[in-house]
């Protein structure tokens, strides 16, 4: 079956302006986590949900950070008022159950550059 | 804190040659291990996880890496990497105190030389 696939691949925005990064992980899988990569750097988690429930948002940076899960497949991460240092490329992982003990399947992520 | 080190940025190696990653974490406890790799334009893959028992680990395309709680090390091998291998790699450590969190190191760029 399909991966986890993300949208847009890439978004420039200027800054001040509110974005929107689409995440569709694997059907069926419960949890689904996002991520922040710097250039250079490793992946920083941002946030989980199990199902609808957002059970973890302790690495989201700043209030201008929020992701939902509506209906426990699809998810969005938004980003509001964008400043440069939120250029970065934003991945999206899911997971069969919940639990760090489960393998994560990673989309190809989303570039979001902030001029 | 807990936290992960991987102290090579960038390693080239010859085609054929043998590998070894470094990989150093620091927690209380024992940790759930991960090596991730990351091809160009491609989502993160799971290589190998550790999380109890034997501690040396088989995984995909030939690689294998091994837990040593004395040097609090998780070391990624491969005995003859391909031309295909050249990607980055990523180590991260996953915690008994969150259902959730996994923390990364901050990855080896590999290289191969024809």
């Amino acid at each position: 079956g399909a991966g986890v696939s993300q949208s847009p691949r890439y978004k420039v925005a200027k800054r001040g302006q509110d974005v929107a990064l689409r995440c569709d992980p694997i059907s069926g899988h419960v949890s689904l986590f996002w991520y922040q990569q710097a250039l250079g750097q490793g992946p920083e988690f941002l946030t989980y949900f199990q199902n609808e429930a957002q059970l973890d948002k302790s690495g989201l940076p700043s209030d201008r950070f929020f992701a939902e899960r509506p209906e426990g497949s699809v998810s969005t991460l938004k980003i509001q008022r964008t400043q440069q240092e939120d250029s970065a490329v934003y991945l999206c992982a899911s997971s069969p159950s919940g639990g760090t003990l489960n393998e994560q399947f990673f989309g190809p992520g989303t570039r979001l550059t902030v001029l | 804190a807990q936290s992960v080190t991987q102290p090579d940025i960038h390693i080239t190696v010859s085609e054929g040659a043998s590998l070894e990653l470094r990989c150093n974490y620091s927690y209380g406890a024992t940790p759930y291990l991960f090596w991730y790799v990351q091809s160009p334009g491609q989502g993160l893959q799971l290589l190998l996880k550790y999380f109890s028992g034997d501690t040396l680990v088989q995984g995909i395309k030939g690689f294998e890496a091994e837990f040593k709680r004395s040097q609090s090390s998780f070391n990624l091998r491969k005995p003859s990497v391909h031309w295909s291998d050249a990607a980055e790699y990523f180590c991260a450590v996953g915690l008994y105190s969150s259902a959730s969190k996994i923390i990364f190191g901050s990855g080896t760029r590999l290289s191969i030389r024809p």
